[in-house]
């Protein structure tokens, strides 16, 4: 049974630190790997997505890597701002017949100025 | 294009009570899926629909179930309503169905059972 693990579960920062947050999972029959932003009381919102033969996806500020054979994934923000205060959260599509997502937790993040 | 919209978006009901949630999938999508996300924890799989058709459920008893229509919109009941169905209730829809696609969600229907 696929289990996702996200450490830490909760993070306070200053304005401007790199920070790095991990996803752990126990079955790498992964198809691929995304994460979430979620704010308060609201929805989701895909970050970025990693499909299981890359190793890394890069956006703006943010770069997830993937490593499946240890069930490993980081994501990487740079220069942390206030706005980027939310919950984060990895999710993997696999094992599995269909399109369903396991989810971890979460790691909710504070940024203070 | 328009993305993934649920209603209501906040729902207030007693236990034991019977409550249906609606999702419209977003344009050209097939497939959509049902999860439950309890206060502090992760999105839980409920089931999904494929082309109408129940296509996996999750660890939900029956009394979870749903509908999808031709248009693709879904549709998620639940009967007896217990006071830990409180949660926020999360669809998602992809574009063709198939293993590892994308899921796009919507802002979610946040039900509180008393």
């Amino acid at each position: 049974k696929q289990e996702v693990t996200q450490i830490p579960a909760a993070l306070s920062v200053p304005e401007g630190e790199n920070l790095v947050l991990n996803c752990s999972f126990t079955d790498s029959a992964i198809y691929n790997l995304q994460w979430f932003r979620q704010d308060p009381g609201k929805g989701l919102t895909s970050l970025l997505l990693i499909q299981s033969s890359q190793r890394e996806q890069t956006s703006g500020r943010l770069n997830a890597s993937l490593d499946k054979s240890s069930g490993r994934s980081t994501l990487y923000i740079a220069a942390s701002q206030p706005g980027d205060s939310a919950t984060y959260l990895c999710a993997v599509n696999g094992p599995g017949g269909y399109n369903k997502l396991i989810f971890g937790a979460g790691t909710r993040l504070a940024v203070h100025p | 294009e328009t993305g993934v919209t649920q209603s209501p978006t906040h729902l207030i009901k007693t236990r034991g009570q019977q409550v249906t949630l609606r999702c419209s999938s977003q344009s050209g999508h097939n497939t959509v899926s049902w999860y439950q996300q309890a206060l502090g924890q992760g999105p839980q799989f409920i089931f999904q629909y494929y082309r109408e058709e129940e296509n996996g459920r999750g660890n939900f008893p029956p009394r979870f179930s749903g509908l999808q229509f031709p248009n693709y919109s879904s549709e998620l009941n639940v009967n007896a309503l217990e006071l830990d169905d409180s949660a926020l209730y999360l669809c998602a829809s992809s574009p063709l169905g198939g293993n590892g696609e994308t899921q796009y969600f919507g802002p979610g229907t946040r039900l509180l059972v008393l």
